[in-house]
C-alpha cells in the first residue's frame, strides 16, 4: 500500500538553483521523514518533520509540512553536482513505528 | 554511527536455489526490516521484526522468509528462488523509541536466472 507520492518523478536543474520536491500522503501521520538515495545504495535519512511541526530547516534543507492538505515539500537551496540523487518521503502510520511507507521517489539530476 | 552492514553487494543465483541474504546492525536496535526496490515501483516491505524470534509480514512476504535468532542479525530467506525476485533487497533497522528513523543498509543487488 502506497502512503506518500512524491511528485515530479523526475527533475532536472542547473547547480545552484534550488530544487523543490513534494510529496502527499493519505492518512494522518505521526511524522514524516524524507530520505536520498545515491545511484545503486541504500537510502540515507536526510530530516523527520513531526506532525506538529510546520517547518524544519536542516543546513541546505528545508523541509514543510501541510498537514491540512496531507502533503510535504522538500527544498535543497544552491544544489550542487553532489546532490543529485533520488529522494524519497515516507511516513509510518498512526500508532506504529514499524511499517514505513515509502514513495517512488524524485530523481534529481543537478547538472554542473 | 550507526552501521548496517549487508553481506553480499551482487548476488546471482539460479532458479530454484535457497538464497540467505544477510543483515548485521551494530547500534543494538529493536527493528529490523527488509525491503525490496524495482523501477517503477519504489520500496515495497517484504517482513519487519521488532524482537529476537518476532516477526510480521510486510506488503509483498509471498515466497520469502525470516529468521531473527540474534538483536544484531535479520536473515531474509528465498526458499526457492525465482527469476521474478530479481531485485534491490534492502536492510534497514532503527530503535524502538518515538520518531526513530530508519538506518539502511547498502543493498545486494541480487539476479536469479
Amino acid at each position: 500500500s502506497q502512503q506518500g507520492e512524491e511528485d515530479p518523478q523526475a527533475l532536472s536543474i542547473q547547480e545552484g538553483e534550488n530544487a523543490t520536491m513534494n510529496c502527499s500522503y493519505k492518512t494522518s501521520i505521526n511524522n514524516l521523514q524524507w530520505y536520498r538515495q545515491n545511484s545503486g545504495r541504500g537510502l540515507v535519512h536526510l530530516i523527520l518533520i513531526r506532525s506538529n511541526e510546520r517547518e524544519k530547516h536542516s543546513g541546505r534543507l528545508r523541509v514543510t509540512l501541510d498537514t491540512s492538505k496531507k502533503s510535504s515539500s522538500l527544498l535543497i537551496t544552491a544544489s550542487r553536482a553532489a546532490d543529485t540523487a533520488s529522494y524519497f518521503c515516507a511516513t509510518p502510520p498512526l500508532g506504529s513505528n514499524y511499517k514505513l511507507t515509502f514513495g517512488k521517489g524524485t530523481l534529481l539530476t543537478v547538472n554542473p | 554511527d550507526v552501521k548496517v552492514t549487508q553481506s553480499s553487494r551482487y548476488l546471482v543465483k539460479r532458479t530454484g536455489e535457497k538464497v540467505f541474504l544477510e543483515c548485521v546492525q551494530d547500534m543494538d536496535h529493536e527493528n529490523m526490516f527488509w525491503y525490496r526496490q524495482d523501477p517503477g515501483l519504489g520500496l515495497r516491505l517484504i517482513y519487519f521484526s521488532y524482537d529476537v524470534k518476532m516477526k510480521e509480514k510486510g506488503d509483498i512476504p509471498e515466497g520469502y522468509s525470516v529468521s531473527r535468532e540474534k538483536k544484531e542479525r535479520f536473515s531474509l530467506i528465498l526458499e526457492s528462488a525465482s527469476t521474478n525476485q530479481t531485485s534491490m533487497y534492502l536492510c534497514a533497522s532503527n530503535a524502538e523509541t518515538w520518531n526513530s528513523p530508519l538506518h539502511f543498509g547498502n543493498g545486494t543487488r541480487l539476479t536469479v536466472t
